[in-house]
Formats: structure tokens, sequence, C-alpha cells
């Protein structure tokens, strides 16, 4: 089946320690994109890539980091420099020049303790 | 920049009723889409319905159906005959088109979180 994998589902990080989300999608999409979603925010574009090896800051970028090597990859780290990481992570994707419909993975909830 | 406003937070609605959900944005952008995704307490966000900003006709799904006036630049969406399963978090979203800074990138609100009484 296609879709997009996120892992891990729950992940628990100590302060001052980086964690890496992963993100994979076999459907051949362009596009990857990083939400981060907190309780009455909506949710807010942290990175995203249009290209392999290419991407862009979105409204939040600060104390995160990706990478986009392969086109069916989009890991997010979590740097020890992002200053409140707890929260609900998104990773989506799309088809540049199709209907613009995201599909969305089932997110990663990060707890820091 | 886009955005895309919510007034509702929270809105309820019987079983088999009718309910409207408000959705706003603002921007200069002629070429766009607009979308509303769906989030269960799963947490997964399943699209609702998509509009077309080119397109004067608003679109239908099935029970779903959105009412598009692009000069006051609203978006509501209409859900008739409400179910148990459409109680979730309901986000509007915007999406610039073709190249340049931001294209293709889904701007959010802040959701309604819409509960249907049995």
């Amino acid at each position: 089946d296609g879709g997009i994998t996120q892992s891990p589902k729950y992940l628990f990080r100590k302060e001052g320690q980086n964690v890496t989300l992963s993100c994979e999608q076999n459907l051949n999409h362009d596009a990857m994109y990083w939400y981060r979603q907190d309780p009455g925010q909506g949710l807010r574009l942290i990175y995203y890539s249009q290209i392999v090896n290419d991407f862009q800051k979105g409204d939040i970028a600060e104390g995160y980091s990706v990478s986009r090597e392969k086109k069916e990859s989009f890991p997010l780290t979590v740097t020890s420099a992002q200053k409140n990481p707890t929260a609900f992570y998104l990773c989506a994707s799309t088809t540049l020049g199709g209907t613009g419909e995201l599909f969305f993975g089932e997110g990663s909830r990060l707890t820091v303790l | 920049a886009q955005t895309v406003t919510q007034s509702q937070p929270e809105m309820s609605v019987q079983e088999a009723e009718t309910v409207t959900l408000s959705c706003t944005y603002d921007t200069s952008e002629n070429n766009y889409y607009l979308f509303w995704y769906k989030q269960p307490p799963s947490r997964q966000m399943i699209l609702v319905i998509r509009q077309e900003a080119y397109k004067q006709q608003n679109a239908t799904e099935n029970r779903f159906s959105v009412n598009f006036q692009k000069a006051a630049k609203s978006f509501s969406l209409k859900i008739s005959d409400s179910q148990l399963g459409d109680t979730a978090m309901y986000f509007c979203a915007f999406m610039k088109l073709f190249s340049g800074a931001g294209s293709y990138q889904l701007t959010f609100g802040k959701g309604t979180k819409l509960s249907v009484i049995p």
C-alpha cells in the first residue's frame, strides 16, 4: 500500500538531547513537509522540500534541521536549541502540479522530560 | 503571506442535523486552492473537500459542501445529516499555486472542534 510512514509514534527525550523523527513515503511525491501541531495553534510549517537536496524554512524552523538525500525520505531533527519541543509532529507529501492535496502520516508525539 | 482564520474554536450539532463551519482567508494571490481537512481523535489528517479558486461552482462531496465567496475571501463548510463519525477537528487551509516563494505550501487555520451529539 502506498502511503507515508512516520516513526516513532511516541518518543521521549531528556532536555539537551537531539532526536530525529523519520518520514518515508512511497507515493513518488515531489514535495515533502514537516508540520508541528500544538493545542489551539493549528498546524505550523517547520520545513519543506520540493526537490532532492533542497529544502526551505517554514514559519517556525528555529531549533530544527532536515535533510532530503532521497526523494522518499525527509527526516526531521529536533535539536537541543528548540526551546519547547514537546508537540505532535506531522509529515506530509504531495505531487507538484497535481491537485494540491497533501497526504499525511500518522504523526509522532514527542515529549521532553 | 497568507492567513487563514477560523472564528469558531468549538461547535456542536445534533446527529442528523446540519452545521456550517466558517473560514476566512487573506491573500493577494489569484491562483490558489482551498481545503477542508478533518482530524478525528486518531489524529490522522483526512481531506474532506477541495476548491480551486478559478472555479465559481461550489465543491460538493456527498454530505459535505462549501460556500466559496472569492470576493469576500470566505470558504465555509456545510455538513448535512451529521453523523457521529463526523466528530473531529476541522481545519481550513490555503495553498498558493505555481512558482515562487511559498508555492505549494499549505497554510492552516487554527481549527474548529466539532462534536456530534447523539
